[in-house]
């Protein structure tokens, strides 16, 4: 079955300053895909960014690049020049292709920008 | 509207009510998916509809929990005899179609089972 696993739960960046949330995954199918949600503080679940097992090029949207790294498991999310806004609880997420559809996500973790 | 919505966006019931949770996803996404989110966790699968066929049901917890989808756009979320541990977030996310297909959730349901 497969897992996510987030290891930091929480993290702390100055505003402006780039920070990196990781993400690791366990499973055993080649097709998959990986996505990355943020949560604030009013509680919706928000898209960031998607990554597809077989795409070769790490995606990257707006001020989110997610760093995929196939061999050693990982799908960490990079955001550069933190804003304040982005203060909130970050969640990995797994789905396979070719199977239920559904998204297994990780504990979370809690970012804080500080001022 | 443009996203998911769910309602009622709160709930309180009394132990053994039955509650009927609803969703209305994103128009024309085919896909729509029940999760449930405990305080400080993620979002765990609860089940997933293709149009108005339930194609998963693996994560209902017990025979009290049920979906339906029967014109393959609303979902109802029904619990009966509700239990104290219903207590929860009750997500609704709905996507185009393809397995990798971004999901997007609506605002959830705040159940609480006193």
């Amino acid at each position: 079955a497969q897992k996510i696993t987030q290891t930091q739960p929480g993290m702390f960046v100055q505003e402006k300053e780039a920070v990196t949330l990781d993400c690791t995954y366990d499973t055993s199918d080649q097709s998959y895909g990986l996505f990355w949600y943020k949560q604030p503080s009013s509680g919706e679940m928000i898209f960031l960014i998607y990554q597809g097992s077989y795409d070769e090029q790490n995606a990257t949207e707006g001020r989110y690049s997610l760093n995929f790294q196939k061999a050693r498991k990982s799908a960490n999310l990079v955001i550069s020049a933190s804003q304040l806004g982005d203060s909130a609880m970050y969640f990995c997420a797994m789905s396979l292709e070719g199977g239920s559809e559904k998204l297994v996500f990780g504990k979370g973790t809690k970012l804080t920008v500080n001022p | 509207g443009a996203g998911v919505s769910q309602s009622p966006r709160y709930k309180v019931t009394k132990r053994g009510q039955d509650v009927a949770l609803r969703c209305d996803p994103i128009s024309g996404h085919v896909s729509l998916y029940w999760y449930r989110q405990a305080l400080g966790q993620g979002p765990e699968f609860l089940t997933y509809f293709n149009y108005e066929a339930q194609q998963d049901k693996s994560g209902l917890p017990n025979d009290r929990f049920s979906a339906e989808r029967p014109e393959g756009s609303i979902s109802t979320l029904t619990i009966q005899r509700t239990e104290q541990r219903d207590s929860a977030m009750y997500r609704c996310a709905s996507s185009l179609a393809a397995i990798t297909d971004t999901q997007y959730f609506g605002p959830g349901t705040r159940l609480t089972v006193l």
